[in-house]
């Protein structure tokens, strides 16, 4: 089957660097993908990577291994309107996004 | 104006009942989809549509129908409506037409389907 794991809740301090994980089992790869969800809302496009190594964009860098099945959310200089969901996605053989349950992530003061 | 707009964004029902979910969008974009997100899940793909009237099903197509009669219209039916079906539902869009790598998809703001 397909799997996606991502931790379930992380807590980080406001000012710090925080890294989200997520391992991937899938039937091909074409592509993952990291999306924002603030609670009750929509979800964001955040990054995108296919080749392995880091996307950086702005506060936020993603980065991939496709032969660990692993890529990383990187989020630093963290800001209260950062306490969100965090969800990881990843485009299998048949051009379809398969979802991890999503990182809420808890930015304290 | 929001780019994907669902109606309605709340809707409360009673089991057995048809409803009806709309999304339109104004992004030109081919490709449209709809989820749902229940708590402690990824979203799961319900149904999805590459052009008009190409309709594909998704993971959880069960007691689900959907029409695609415009590029920029997608709607969702629940033909006989069951509890279980208690959900956020997202309509999303993407561009392939482009044929530049994969692109994103785009998020509606969702509708909170309640049924009793």
């Amino acid at each position: 089957g397909q799997n996606i794991d991502q931790p379930t809740e992380m807590t980080a301090t406001e000012g710090a660097i925080v890294q989200i994980n997520c391992t991937y089992q899938t039937s091909g790869f074409n592509g993952l993908f990291w999306y924002q969800q603030h609670a009750g809302e929509a979800p964001t496009f955040l990054s995108y990577n296919v080749l392995d190594g880091l996307e950086e964009k702005g506060r936020f860098s993603s980065f991939l291994s496709r032969s660990k099945g692993y890529s990383y959310l990187l989020l630093k200089e963290l800001q209260m309107k950062d306490s969100a969901s965090y969800l990881c996605a990843v485009m299998d053989s048949n051009y379809q996004l398969i979802w991890g349950a999503g990182t809420k992530l808890i930015i304290k003061p | 104006d929001a780019d994907v707009t669902q109606t309605p964004r709340n809707r409360i029902t009673k089991t057995g009942k048809r409803i009806m979910l709309e999304c339109s969008q104004t992004k030109g974009h081919d490709r449209m989809y709809w989820y749902r997100q229940d708590p402690g899940l990824g979203l799961r793909l319900i149904y999805y549509s590459f052009d008009v009237k190409d309709i594909n099903k998704g993971e959880i197509s069960d007691g689900y129908s959907v029409s695609r009669q415009a590029q920029a219209k997608f709607s969702l039916s629940l033909e006989s409506a069951i509890p279980n079906q208690t959900a956020l539902y997202f309509c999303a869009t993407s561009d392939q037409k482009s044929g530049d790598g994969n692109q994103p998809q785009h998020f509606g703001d969702g509708t909170r389907l309640s049924i009793l």
